[in-house]
């Protein structure tokens, strides 16, 4: 079945830090890729996605890049923000949604000022 | 544009009972999916709904249930709770793509059920 790994943390970086979330996939056929980003109280939000491999995502200052050949989809930002301080998602949607999204556990980022 | 609205925000019910929940998908939306996300299991798809028809379901017990009414609105039910149905319930909604399957996925903030 499909599965998503990715970092649980949780990760605590600075303010202006350069950050990297890993995540890498398991899934048949072709799938596409997304962040998704859950702040304190709320539901989900779609940060990027990917439907292809080779593509890069971006929304802002994240991006990441879809990597048939290493089954990845790491999330990357040059400065963070304390207002990134959030719980982050990796996710997939392949077999034409048959089983829904697939959601990795998650990565609480926290950004100190 | 209104996002998805999801109701009640937060529930507590005794086990045993059952319980409904709504939710309003955006404007134009046909499809709305439900996920279940607890500490333990993380998020999980429980089931999907398009044109008032299930099209897809994950792998949750008969208890779970849903429908979709013509305007697209739809509830989940769940009889028969348990201590383990404690979760955070998410729905999101999807536009029209040529009546595939659509990448794109709004979410709603969720009915916070508490089964004591």
């Amino acid at each position: 079945g499909n599965s998503v790994t990715q970092m649980e943390g949780p990760v605590t970086l600075s303010e202006e830090a350069f950050l990297t979330i890993n995540c890498t996939y398991t899934a048949t056929g072709y799938p596409s890729l997304f962040w998704y980003v859950q702040y304190p109280g709320e539901g989900l939000q779609l940060l990027l996605k990917a439907t292809k491999a080779d593509d890069k995502g971006s929304n802002k200052g994240f991006e990441a890049t879809y990597r048939k050949e290493t089954t990845s989809f790491h999330l990357e930002k040059g400065s963070v923000q304390v207002s990134d301080s959030a719980v982050y998602f990796c996710a997939l949607l392949s077999g034409g949604g048959a089983d829904g999204l697939t959601f990795g556990k998650g990565t609480h980022l926290i950004i100190q000022p | 544009k209104a996002g998805v609205t999801q109701t009640p925000r937060y529930l507590i019910k005794t086990r045993g009972q059952q319980v409904t929940l709504s939710c309003s998908p955006i404007s134009g939306h046909r499809s709305v999916s439900w996920y279940q996300q607890t500490p333990g299991q993380g998020l999980q798809f429980l089931f999907e709904y398009f044109s008032e028809t299930q099209r897809n379901k994950g792998n949750f017990p008969g208890r779970f249930s849903g429908r979709q009414f013509s305007n697209s609105r739809s509830e989940m039910n769940v009889s028969t709770l348990e201590l383990g149905d404690s979760a955070l319930y998410l729905c999101a909604s999807s536009p029209p793509l040529g009546g595939t399957y659509n990448t794109e996925a709004f979410f709603g903030q969720g009915t916070r059920l508490t089964v004591v």
